[in-house]
């Protein structure tokens, strides 16, 4: 199984500024013939359903603020907000899609200090 | 707008059998250019992913759990389901089902999800 792990657990920024987290997959997820890594974020909040971010690791999905984005490089992947809101509080996964079993990684809990 | 609701007891026995069912409005459960997929989370833990089914019945099932779980669809009545057998507390959890883009087999990233349901297993 491919093992997703973030970084870190549980994150304090400030209103206004960044908020990085991190994912590493444990072997590459990328799909040579596309050029395309199976990598997906997602954003859970208390009591709801995840809700898609980003997908292809960089792409966002419609309706997401474009304070959100994705990067890419190797097996280490990034979600970055680029101005945190009291509304980015929650649990943040990162998935990859690129082999069975599909994995997910262990959260990333987002605070505002 | 695409909408998914899951539905099913939500306490079993523990050595029963988990029976949920998810029903698909506002699409079509053959289109495709999706699978459709079940994915769980304990209480106050993180996502693991259970299965997923294709409208012409082809499965893939997480290994640790294959030999307890059955993934089904039903084209005329716009649903899927999941049954695990031999539950035990340890497969309390909210059960969430989804929709998953046809990335490769087994079904991709979700874009869809229902609201989940908690089932407790307990005697």
């Amino acid at each position: 199984d491919i093992v997703m792990t973030q970084s870190p657990d549980s994150l304090a920024v400030s209103l206004g500024e960044r908020a990085t987290i991190n994912c590493k997959s444990s072997q590459s997820i990328l799909y040579n013939s596309n050029n395309k890594n199976f990598l997906a974020w997602y954003q859970q909040k208390p009591g709801q359903p995840p809700k898609l971010l980003i997908y292809w690791a960089s792409t966002r999905e419609s309706g997401v603020p474009d304070r959100f984005s994705g990067n890419e490089s190797g097996t280490d992947f990034t979600l970055t907000i680029s101005s945190l809101q009291a509304e980015d509080v929650a649990v943040y996964y990162c998935h990859q899609y690129y082999s069975l079993p599909r994995t997910f990684g262990q959260g990333t809990k987002l605070e505002i200090k | 707008q695409l909408h998914l609701q899951e539905s099913g007891p939500g306490l079993v026995k523990p050595s029963e059998t988990l029976s949920l069912t998810c029903t698909v409005s506002g699409g079509s459960i053959s289109s495709a250019s999706y699978y459709w997929g079940w994915i769980r989370q304990p209480p106050g833990k993180g996502l693991e992913w259970i299965g997923s089914i294709y409208y012409t019945g082809s499965t893939s099932y997480y290994h640790s759990l294959q030999s307890r779980v059955t993934i089904s669809v039903d084209t005329s009545n716009n649903q899927f389901s999941l049954k695990l057998s031999s539950v035990t507390a340890a497969d309390t959890a909210v059960y969430y089902c989804a929709r998953l883009l046809a990335t490769g087999e087994g079904g991709g990233y979700g874009d869809y999800w229902g609201q989940g349901t908690l089932v407790t297993v307990s005697s």
